[in-house]
């Protein structure tokens, strides 16, 4: 299985500022996820991230509050912008080949006060 | 929609009392739907992926099966370290996974 790292692991942040998430992976990978997990809630997909194309979000997500990057098969950064206390959560990248498995990074836990 | 549900929300064994989750479906075009267990401040660890109804996969003491509307997953003879949270997550294409609210499972020694 595909080995996953985030940085940074935790952080906390001030309202109004930005925090940008990375998520390496030590192989190559077509097909990256960032998922939100609020307090106490299961996981919620943000955005598909493939390499060479634009990412799809899904339905409550946008680009200019969470634009990801995905600039090779074994990279990609999500940017959580103009923070406010509703978006402290934990954030979790995952990689999947195919409809067979799909594994996640550690997860960067976001405090925003 | 896609949806999920996941009962019980929280489930408390003794080692060694054998139980069943459950997770509920709705889903076109199922592609697979994973299992994860999910320990306190980490990411998902991916147990199993079903395909098909009928399908069983195990891995040490749990069994994942699936029907058309459900999934179950077994725990035989459980022991304190599998007390974790249990999700599962349809995909109806793409990889997109739909996570249900889990089953919080607490095994006492």
């Amino acid at each position: 299985s595909a080995v996953i790292s985030q940085k940074p692991s935790r952080d906390i942040c001030q309202r109004g500022t930005s925090l940008t998430i990375q998520c390496q992976v030590d192989s190559q990978v077509t097909m990256m996820f960032w998922y939100r997990q609020q307090p106490g809630q299961s996981l919620t997909l943000i955005a598909t991230a493939n390499q060479g194309s634009e990412a799809t979000y899904e339905s409550g997500f946008v680009i200019d509050k969470f634009p990801i990057s995905r600039p090779n098969l074994t990279f990609s950064t999500l940017t959580v912008s103009n923070m406010s206390p509703e978006d402290s959560s934990i954030y979790l990248c995952s990689v999947g080949e195919g409809d067979n498995e799909q594994f996640f990074g550690p997860g960067t836990r976001l405090t925003v006060l | 929609e896609d949806q999920v549900t996941q009962s019980p929300e929280a489930l408390r064994l003794q080692e060694g009392e054998s139980s069943s989750l459950n997770c509920s479906y709705t889903v076109s075009g199922l592609r697979g739907l994973f299992w994860y267990r999910q320990d306190p401040g980490k990411g998902p660890e991916f147990l199993f992926t079903l395909y098909s109804a009928g399908e069983e996969k195990e891995k040490e003491r749990l069994k994942a099966t699936l029907t058309k509307k459900e999934s179950f997953l077994h725990i035989t003879a459980p022991k304190p370290e599998d007390s974790a949270t249990y999700l599962c997550a349809p995909s109806g294409g793409a990889q997109k996974l739909v996570f249900g609210q889990g089953t919080r499972l607490t095994i006492n020694p």
